[in-house]
This record gives structure tokens, sequence and C-alpha cells, in this order.
């Protein structure tokens, strides 16, 4: 399984722009990143996923280079509720491996 | 709702109770999966099924028992528990074999062990 290396907090405020980068330099070819957000006492949510280049959805953006070795999760324009552990994962046709995560901390 | 309920939310059982946590799932899968977060700490997977059969134990003690009755329903039998094991346990469902597609997970069980 790839292992990934993402920071292991951030602080931001509100109304700003987040990127938490993400390096996972042993990503196989059928991998897929994918990032999940889990808020205190609650379980991980599947917020998005990509194969390469960009993917957009409500929620946040994939930055995925050509290479593959690192994506960057965009939350735009943030707010206190965003505020939670965000895990980066590559995910195969097998089971999945959670890490520590980053926890982002939004101030007001 | 995120389509996997778990039941209790919240559990207190002492060291000598038997107690157990259960999962159910109304998405169609045909994974399930258990899952331990403690404080502070990455998820640990505990047990994997596919349809019903249970393929990986990842070294969890005995005092853990899972029961997969269907691909619907998953348990998870506690017995004889010590005061580490008090985590939040979460459990997991998806399409067995396209994992890619996403785990949906349930709002896990609290459970303290006194």
């Amino acid at each position: 399984l790839a292992k990934t290396t993402q920071p292991i907090s951030m602080d931001s405020y509100e109304g700003q722009e987040v990127n938490i980068t993400c390096s996972h330099n042993n990503i196989a070819t059928n991998d897929y990143i994918t990032w999940y957000q889990q808020f205190p006492s609650q379980g991980p949510r599947f917020i998005i996923q990509g194969y390469k280049t960009k993917v957009t959805n409500e929620v946040a953006s994939l930055f995925i280079p050509a290479d593959r070795k690192s994506s960057t999760l965009s939350l735009p324009r943030v707010s206190l509720s965003d505020t939670a552990v965000y895990y980066c994962l590559v995910v195969g046709d097998d089971k999945i491996i959670f890490g520590k995560g980053t926890r982002l901390h939004i101030l007001p | 709702e995120t389509g996997v309920t778990q039941t209790p939310r919240h559990l207190v059982m002492g060291m000598t109770n038997k107690k157990s946590l259960k999962c159910e799932q109304h998405l169609g899968h045909n994974a399930m999966y258990w899952y331990k977060q403690s404080a502070k700490k990455p998820l640990e997977l505990m047990f994997v099924y596919n349809f019903k059969e249970q393929t990986e134990n990842n070294s969890v003690p005995s005092r853990f028992s899972p029961e997969c009755p269907n691909s619907s329903h998953l348990f998870l039998h506690l017995h004889t528990l010590q005061p580490e094991d008090s985590a939040l346990y979460l459990c997991a469902s998806s399409q067995a074999g396209i994992e890619r597609y996403g785990y949906t997970f349930g709002s896990g069980t609290r459970l303290t062990v006194v």
C-alpha cells in the first residue's frame, strides 16, 4: 500500500483558501488519490477523489501533477465548520489504510 | 443519515461485562469493516468482511469477536475488555473489489471501559 505524508496540523482563518499537500511517492498506476474529512466523534466522510490533473466538486478541489507523486486538497473560503482532520489516501482495489491525517483548525 | 447506522452511540461497560456493537448498512454494499480509533491516533483496521466472509483480522485480541450474518449487518461482540480498549469504534461499508469508490462510515460507538 502506498504511504502518504501530509502535515500533522494547520491553522487558517475564516474566509481564507486552505491548501493541504500530500506526498505519495510510491503511488501505483491503478491507484486513485482520495481525501476524507473527519469531525470529532464521527466517522470519516469521503470528500473528493482524483486520478490526475484537477477535480472539483461542491466541497473542494484536488490538484494532481503529471507525475502523481503528490496532490493538493484545496478548500475555498473556509469557515469554522471546516475544522476537522483531513486524510489523504492512495486507494487501489484493496482495503484502505488511514494515516494520521492533517488536523485543520480554522480561527475566527 | 450516512446509510451506515451504528448502535449504541455510547456504551459504558465494566471489565467483566459482555456487550455487542451493531452496524447496519442499506447501501447494497458487500464489504464491511470494523475500525478502532483511540484518542489522537490513526484509525486502526480491525476486521474485514467480504460477502459475509471474514477476510482479515489484524491481530485483534480474542476479547473482540466479530459476526457478519449477512451483507447488511455486522456485529462486534465484546467481553472481558480492558480500560485501554476505550475508544471510538467505527463501522464502514464499501463495494468489494472497487474500494476506490469510497467507504461509507457510520457515526461510531464511543466505548468506555471502567
